[in-house]
Parts: structure tokens; sequence; C-alpha cells
């Protein structure tokens, strides 16, 4: 049971660049967000998907674009990669439903912009 | 303005005693709470939830308090054991507003001392 899988789990970017995190999810759960974690920052919601075709901001959503074609997938893209991403970005995933259904973590992707 | 407030970002127990992580919030719109465990390098995994509609929840040593009146919850460890130490961040949610994003504090550092 693979949960929420993010790939790469490292990648270093040069200012300007574009690139794609992916996330994927095999638990069929409806909502899908992304969140980047900064030192004494806590998490911070970038974007989020309530179901397929449906996507909305979070707090800090500058500088992203997502999409939510299948269930399954939520890729976040990076359109000009700034110093100011430099990053450990966590998508998660859950299913509405009764106490108790805690979201699911990946294992986080580590990105540098240089 | 941050919504979810943990003041203490760090805590030292010695094994063995109570940990008490603390965390106020000031959305009355939330009505779901939750508590997340992080390791190093790794995604936050769940640890614990409540609804608005009690004041109490427990799962084996932990515990997690909800007074409403005052936007306050706070998660109680009993007895705390050195591999409980981790960042400890506390999430809420409004269930009848937002769905699919939860709002995190900036997390608390337990250490847990032999």
């Amino acid at each position: 049971n693979a949960g929420v899988t993010q790939t790469p789990k490292f990648q270093v970017l040069k200012t300007g660049q574009s690139m794609t995190l992916q996330c994927a999810q095999d638990m069929n759960h409806e909502y899908m967000s992304w969140y980047r974690q900064d030192p004494g920052m806590g998490l911070r919601l970038i974007h989020y998907s309530v179901g397929a075709g449906i996507t909305d901001q979070g707090e800090v959503p500058n500088g992203y674009n997502v999409s939510r074609s299948t269930t399954e997938d939520f890729p976040l893209r990076l359109l000009s990669a700034a110093p100011s991403q430099t990053s450990v970005y966590f998508c998660a995933s859950s299913q509405p439903g009764g106490e108790g259904d805690g979201y699911t973590f990946g294992s986080g992707t580590r990105l540098t912009v240089v | 303005d941050q919504q979810v407030k943990q003041n203490s970002p760090s805590l030292s127990v010695q094994e063995g005693r109570i940990s008490i992580l603390n965390c106020d919030y000031t959305n009355s719109m939330f009505d779901y709470f939750l508590w997340y465990k992080k390791y190093p390098a790794e995604g936050p995994t769940f640890l614990i939830s409540i609804s608005s509609i009690k004041d109490k929840n427990e799962d084996g040593r932990f515990t997690v308090f909800l007074n409403k009146s005052a936007k306050h919850l706070s998660l109680h460890i009993v007895p705390s054991q050195p591999g409980d130490s981790a960042v400890y961040f506390c999430a809420a949610a409004s269930r009848r507003g937002s769905q699919g994003n939860l709002i995190f504090g900036k997390g608390t550092k337990l250490s847990v001392k032999p």
C-alpha cells in the first residue's frame, strides 16, 4: 500500500527554471493538498483540490499552478522558480468522513532554487 | 494573522513524565482539530483528532483536550518516551466551510530525555 507518493525527493533548480512536482495517491481519496514547510513557519497551504477537476488556492499560491485531471494525481507546477521557493513541499490526501480521518502525507520534496 | 498558534517552539521532558503541548486558535469556524507528529526527513503522520462536539479524545498514551470557549486545545502524552521526540503540529479545519484544507500551527519540538 503505497499511500501518497511524491517525486522527486530532491531537486535543485536555477532561478527562472520551471518544473513539476509529482504527487500520486492510491487510496481513492477525494481531497488532495500541497503544503510547503519553511523553518519557523510550520506548514502553509499552497493549493488544494476537493475532487477531480476542482482546485482552489490556499494561503501562499503565488508562483504555483495545480491541476487535478484524475482522482489519483495532483501535480504542482513552478512556473518560474525563485529563491523564495526554496522549501520542503508536502503533498497530502484525505477522504471526508467521520472523526479520525486524518490526512496522509507524502515524504516530501526538498527543493533548492539557486 | 495566524489562525492556529503554537506558542512554545520547544519542550523538554523527562522520560516517564507527562508532556503537554498547547495550541490556540482564533477562527470560530474551526470545528475539527488534529495533531500531527513529524520526524526529520519524513512527512507528518496523523496522531489524534477531535471534533468540536467533544471536549476530550483519548488514544492510548495520547489524549487531546478541547476548550471551545477559550479556543484552546492541548495534547497530553503519558508516559513520555524517547521515541516521542519529534515536532508536533496542531492543525484545524472547518468542515462546514472550505473543505480539503488544514491550517497548521508552527509546531513544537518535543525532546524526551532518558
